[in-house]
């Protein structure tokens, strides 16, 4: 079973609005954390903001907040605001945490391509 | 300055040859990492290193082999290359391996003709 899912493959967005991007993980550990990852046209991979398990508030990140929602295990991205330098690809991954440092490795999804329109 | 490095960037070979790829950082990070990305773009960890040691091993070809000679650095060693070896292949790492935050790599793209 796919532990981290991405349903939208691709998402376009005006400039100047918000977007969201969804994400839904499966695990059976109660320690982990989820991770969204940006991957601009040019290649690299850009680390966005990191939520954990047993963290109350959603992680907020400049224009980025994770809307985390532990009963629905769904990690969505919100991006406020959308510029046109935010059309990438967009990762989301988690890292299960109950174990020693062989567990601690990120699983990720098959990513959403965000198109930002001017 | 160039957090975490890799060469080559591109690097295009026959099947069947042997071929390294690089990976230096320099912020003094314990832990390093090897992933692949796939032609769908699907990213998977292959090794962790640890302070040299190696902490995560998936489940990869053993044609595959890490060699982190000192914390800064993390090799990987690529034996008789297959067509299905093609893909970006990104290094990256962080302070701790409990840390959050991973450092990746400009990538290297792979070509196996």
């Amino acid at each position: 079973a796919q532990k981290i899912t991405q349903t939208q493959p691709g998402m376009f967005v005006q400039e100047k609005e918000a977007v969201t991007l969804d994400c839904t993980y499966d695990t059976s550990d109660q320690s982990y954390g989820l991770f969204w990852y940006k991957q601009p046209s040019s290649g690299e991979m850009i680390f966005l903001i990191y939520q954990g398990s047993y963290d109350e508030q959603n992680a907020t990140e400049g224009r980025y907040s994770l809307n985390f929602q532990k009963a629905r295990k769904s990690a969505n991205l919100v991006i406020s605001a959308s510029q046109l330098g935010d059309s990438a690809m967009y990762f989301c991954a988690m890292r299960e945490e109950g174990g020693g440092g062989s567990n601690y490795k990120l699983t990720f999804g098959k990513g959403t391509l965000l198109t930002v329109n001017p | 300055d160039t957090a975490v490095s890799q060469t080559p960037k591109y690097l295009v070979t026959q099947m069947g040859n042997d071929k390294s790829i690089k990976c230096e950082q320099n912020l003094g990070h314990d832990t390093m990492y090897w992933y692949k990305q796939d032609s769908k773009k699907f990213l998977k960890i292959m090794f962790s290193y640890n302070n040299k040691e190696l902490i995560i091993n998936e489940t990869v070809p053993n044609r595959f082999s890490p060699k982190s000679p000192d914390k800064a650095h993390l090799n990987l060693h690529i034996n008789s290359l297959e067509l299905g070896d093609s893909a970006v292949y990104f290094c990256a790492s962080s302070p701790q391996w409990i840390s959050y935050e991973q450092y990746f790599g400009p990538g290297t793209r792979l070509t196996v003709t």
